[in-house]
């Protein structure tokens, strides 16, 4: 089944800590993306991948982190920076460039404690 | 940059009734393209169409219609017959040739009542 993992669905995490969420893909998909959304703001771009090794931030990509050794996987780090971590964050995946639709994972929430 | 408004927060309509959805784009780019999202309860966003900017052909898949006007700025979305299932919020995004950023509207939640 090709498709877009998140993990876990829910994550809770005291304040202070650093936390990651995981993304795999298996849709041999060039470009990955991580998305932050807050009720009834819609989703907002936190840092995007077009290739390996590669990646540049999004519109609020201030206290967050990720990284992309492989195709398959761009794991995204909370890190303690990040003032209001609670939000539900979803990853996605694309063949890349403008014209392409974005396939999305299930979302991971965060809630910070 | 680009921008997206989607003016209806919330639209609860009953079932079998027809609803339509309203997308407003703002861009500078000549070369541009429209997506439709639907997500369900479950939170998982999943793609409903697409439409690049030099193809203003209406479309209609099932209940699902698409009616995009350059003149206006509009990729509006109507459901027809709406069944419960529909329920869910929509989202309107816009990406731009030049830059590979998908902009997303703040979404529509759809409450369709049995």
């Amino acid at each position: 089944d090709g498709g877009i993992t998140q993990s876990p669905k829910y994550l809770f995490r005291k304040e202070g800590q650093n936390v990651t969420l995981s993304c795999e893909q298996n849709l041999n998909h060039d470009a990955m993306y991580w998305y932050r959304q807050d009720p009834g703001q819609g989703l907002r771009l936190i840092y995007y991948s077009q290739i390996v090794n590669d990646f540049q931030k999004g519109d609020i990509a201030e206290g967050y982190s990720v990284s992309r050794e492989k195709k398959e996987s761009f794991p995204l780090t909370v890190t303690s920076a990040q003032k209001n971590p609670t939000a539900f964050y979803l990853c996605a995946s694309s063949r890349g460039g403008s014209n392409n639709e974005q396939f999305f994972g299930p979302g991971t929430r965060l809630t910070v404690l | 940059a680009q921008k997206v408004t989607q003016a209806q927060t919330e639209i609860s309509v009953v079932e079998k009734e027809d609803v339509t959805l309203d997308c407003v784009y703002e861009t500078r780019d000549t070369t541009y393209y429209l997506f439709w999202y639907k997500q369900p309860p479950s939170g998982e966003l999943v793609f409903l169409i697409r439409r690049n900017s030099f193809d203003e052909q209406n479309e209609i898949s099932g209940r699902y219609s698409w009616n995009f006007q350059k003149s206006t700025s509009s990729f509006n979305f109507t459901i027809t017959a709406s069944q419960v299932v529909d329920s869910a919020v929509y989202f309107c995004a816009l990406s731009e040739a030049s830059n590979n950023d998908m902009r997303f509207g703040a979404g529509t939640r759809l409450t369709v009542k049995p």
